[in-house]
């Protein structure tokens, strides 16, 4: 079957960094995306990976290992605002995304 | 209209009632998508339509159906709604669906009830 895996919940600090991780295994892989979704809301694009690397843009920064079936994304300089849940995705061989649970992130003062 | 809209926000049904949540978008796109998400749960994909015309369902299409009469609109019907049912629904669309880089955007969603 195909699986999603990233933690349910985690809690930081405003002003800190905080990396969440997501593991996967699909069938097949064409790309691994993640979103951000504040309560009540829906959710919106944050990154695009497809090779490995990291992936810079501006406070977020998202990493890919195709051999590990690893991402993470770390957000640096904590705002309150960033209190979200943050989803990852893939997209598997068929071209559909297979999404995590989710991780809801709160920030601290 | 700007991105995607979906109507109702919000409905509260008995069940056995017929449904139709609507889902508009005005960005041209060729795929759309419709998604429960429940707590707990990832975002799962019911159906999909890659362009107009065509439809396919995804993970959990049964109890919904959908149709995709032009480019722009993709409603989903309830035909006989049940209390598992009870979700957030969210509408979403992509420029092209296999491309690897296609990004979906999602409606503000509808909150749905069945009692």
């Amino acid at each position: 079957g195909q699986n999603i895996d990233q933690p349910t919940e985690m809690t930081a600090t405003e002003g800190a960094i905080v990396q969440i991780n997501c593991t996967y295994q699909t069938s097949g892989f064409n790309g691994l995306f993640w979103y951000q979704q504040h309560a009540g809301e829906a959710p919106t694009f944050l990154s695009y990976n497809v090779l490995d690397g990291l992936e810079e843009k501006g406070r977020f920064s998202s990493f890919l290992s195709r051999s590990k079936g690893y991402s993470y994304l770390l957000l640096k300089e904590l705002q309150m605002k960033d209190s979200a849940s943050y989803l990852c995705a893939v997209l598997d061989s068929n071209y559909q995304l297979i999404w995590g649970a989710g991780t809801k992130l709160i920030i601290k003062p | 209209i700007a991105g995607i809209t979906q109507a109702p926000t919000s409905q509260i049904l008995a069940a056995g009632r017929r449904m139709t949540l609507r889902c508009t978008q005005d960005m041209r796109h060729n795929a759309m998508y419709w998604y429960r998400q429940d707590l707990g749960l990832g975002l799962r994909l019911i159906h999909y339509s890659n362009t107009a015309g065509t439809t396919g369902k995804g993970e959990v299409p049964d109890g919904y159906s959908v149709s995709r009469a032009n480019t722009d609109d993709f409603p989903l019907t309830l035909a006989s709604a049940v209390p598992s049912q009870t979700s957030v629904y969210f509408c979403a669309s992509s420029d092209e669906a296999s491309a690897s880089t296609d990004t979906q955007y999602f409606g503000p969603g509808t909150r749905l009830t069945v009692l």
